[in-house]
C-alpha cells in the first residue's frame, strides 16, 4: 500500500524568504507525485506533478518541486514566498503503474506574514 | 473551460435523514471521483468511475452510501440515513483516462454538517 507523510502540520515564514513544505512517500514501484493547494472553502488546486524525467518539477505560481528518489521525497519548493501562499497544501502519490487510488498526506498549513 | 461544478455548497441536516450531492465534472473527463475529506485529514477516495462503471467502490460504505453516474457525465452521491460522523467534506473530483493524463481536478466541495 502507498502512503504519504508531510511530517510539518505547519510551516511558517516572512514574506520573500523562501518556502518549503515537505513531504516523502512509500510506494510499490515508480512513483506519480502531486501537490495540491487548498484555500478556505476551496477545492484542491493543482500545483504540480512528476512522472519522469527531470527531478526538478517546474508549476503554477512559482512553485516547484525536487523529486528525491533515493530519499524518497518530494518537497514543494517556492524561492520567495507571497502572503496570498498562505493556505492548506497535500502531497500525493500513486504507483505509475497498477493501483489507480491517489494516497494523500494529511496536509501542511503554510502561513506567510507580511 | 469550466471547472468540476458541485452542489449544493453546504448543508446541513439532522441526522438519520437522507442527503444527496451533485457533480458535474470537467468535459471530456471521463473518469470522476467522489472523495471524503475529514477536518485537518487529506482526501480519502470514497468511489471511481470510468464512464458510468463504478470501478473501484471499495471504500465506500454501502449500508448507507450510494452513487450513480447514469449516462457517464454527472454523478450523484447519496447518503441514507446520515450519522453525526458523517460530518466532512465531500469533494468531487475528473480526469481524463489512464494514459491520457490523469491529473484530477477538484471541484469546490459540499460540506455536510449532520446535526
Amino acid at each position: 500500500a502507498q502512503s504519504v507523510a508531510q511530517p510539518e502540520d505547519q510551516v511558517n515564514v516572512a514574506e520573500g524568504n523562501p518556502l518549503t513544505v515537505k513531504c516523502t512517500y512509500s510506494v510499490s514501484g515508480n512513483p506519480y507525485l502531486f501537490w495540491y493547494v487548498q484555500y478556505p472553502n476551496r477545492g484542491l488546486q493543482f500545483l504540480l506533478k512528476y512522472i519522469t524525467g527531470d527531478n526538478l518539477v517546474k508549476g503554477s505560481y512559482g512553485f516547484e518541486a525536487e523529486f528525491n528518489k533515493s530519499q524518497t521525497s518530494f518537497h514543494l519548493k517556492k524561492p520567495s514566498a507571497l502572503v496570498s501562499d498562505s493556505a492548506l497544501y497535500f502531497c500525493a502519490v500513486r504507483p505509475l503503474i497498477g493501483d489507480y487510488k491517489l494516497s494523500f498526506g494529511a496536509g501542511t498549513t503554510v502561513t506567510v506574514r507580511a | 473551460e469550466a471547472g468540476v461544478v458541485q452542489s449544493p455548497r453546504y448543508k446541513i441536516i439532522e441526522k438519520k435523514q437522507p442527503v444527496a450531492f451533485w457533480c458535474n465534472p470537467i468535459s471530456g473527463h471521463n473518469t470522476l471521483y467522489w472523495y471524503l475529506q475529514n477536518l485537518g485529514q487529506g482526501p480519502e477516495l470514497l468511489i471511481r468511475y470510468e464512464n458510468e462503471e463504478a470501478v473501484d467502490d471499495s471504500q465506500l460504505p454501502k449500508d448507507r452510501f450510494s452513487a450513480e453516474r447514469l449516462k457517464g457525465v454527472d454523478s450523484t452521491l447519496k447518503i441514507q440515513p446520515a450519522e453525526l460522523g458523517d460530518s466532512a467534506v465531500y469533494l468531487c473530483a475528473s480526469s481524463f483516462p489512464r494514459g491520457h493524463g490523469e491529473t484530477q481536478y477538484f471541484g469546490p466541495g459540499t460540506r455536510l454538517l449532520v446535526l
